[in-house]
């Protein structure tokens, strides 16, 4: 059963404006969160994360926000830029020590 | 190189052959782990290993079959390759906990 969920398989947001990823969890036991980024052909590389003791975490145009009560984070790319374009994966760790990724939303950027 | 590398980077094989596909860490990282990338599946995880001689089933090790004797290296190999297998495979490592993992770039294998 999939303990991380991103229910938007895709995600498309002008140039400048804010894009919005959401992920949510089932497992309380998760204590680190996540996100990577992933372009096509190449290996997923990490972007932001948070420790469960936060409730924010920011870094230049990134900012994670944990909510723990509702089990749900998201990633914020303030302002978008076409780079921005690829797959984003939250993931999560819990008394385990592997990663727990989500299905991945794929974010497109547009002029 | 420093760094994480996977190999081959793309391989065909045919149903019923072993295949091993290769990793190889540079930082002495104790947790490395092995995903499959499937459409609409996500990252699925395959195998990981806390540290040499140390390994764990993660969510679909069926047909697959991990080592570690050295730290720096997680081979994972396919005993007799099925077409469901056909899918990208990415290794990862990891130093400690509350850390983040590094990937490599992935090993495309197609099973025909």
């Amino acid at each position: 059963d999939q303990q991380v969920k991103q229910n938007s398989p895709s995600l498309s947001v002008q140039e400048g404006r804010i894009s919005i990823l959401n992920c949510d969890y089932t497992n309380s036991m998760f204590d680190y969160f996540l996100w990577y980024k992933k372009y096509p052909a190449e290996g997923p590389t990490f972007l932001i994360s948070i420790s469960s003791i936060k409730d924010k975490n920011e870094d230049g145009r990134f900012t994670v926000f944990l909510n723990k009560s509702a089990k749900h984070l998201s990633l914020h790319i303030v302002p978008s830029q076409p780079g921005d374009s690829a797959v984003y994966f939250c993931a999560a760790i819990g008394s385990g020590y592997a990663l727990n990724f989500g299905k991945g939303t794929s974010l497109l950027v547009t002029p | 190189d420093a760094g994480i590398t996977q190999s081959p980077r793309y391989k065909i094989t045919e149903t019923g052959r072993q295949v091993t596909l290769m990793c190889h860490q540079t930082w002495s990282h104790s947790y490395m782990f092995w995903y499959r990338q499937d459409l609409g599946h996500g990252l699925r995880l395959i195998y990981y290993s806390a540290a040499a001689d140390i390994t764990d089933k993660g969510e679909v090790p069926d047909g697959y079959v991990v080592s570690r004797s050295k730290t720096e290296n997680f081979p994972l190999t396919l005993e007799s390759a099925t077409r469901s297998q056909t899918s990208v495979y990415f290794c990862a490592s990891r130093f400690g906990f509350d850390t983040e993992a590094f990937f490599g770039q992935g090993t495309r294998l197609t099973v025909v």
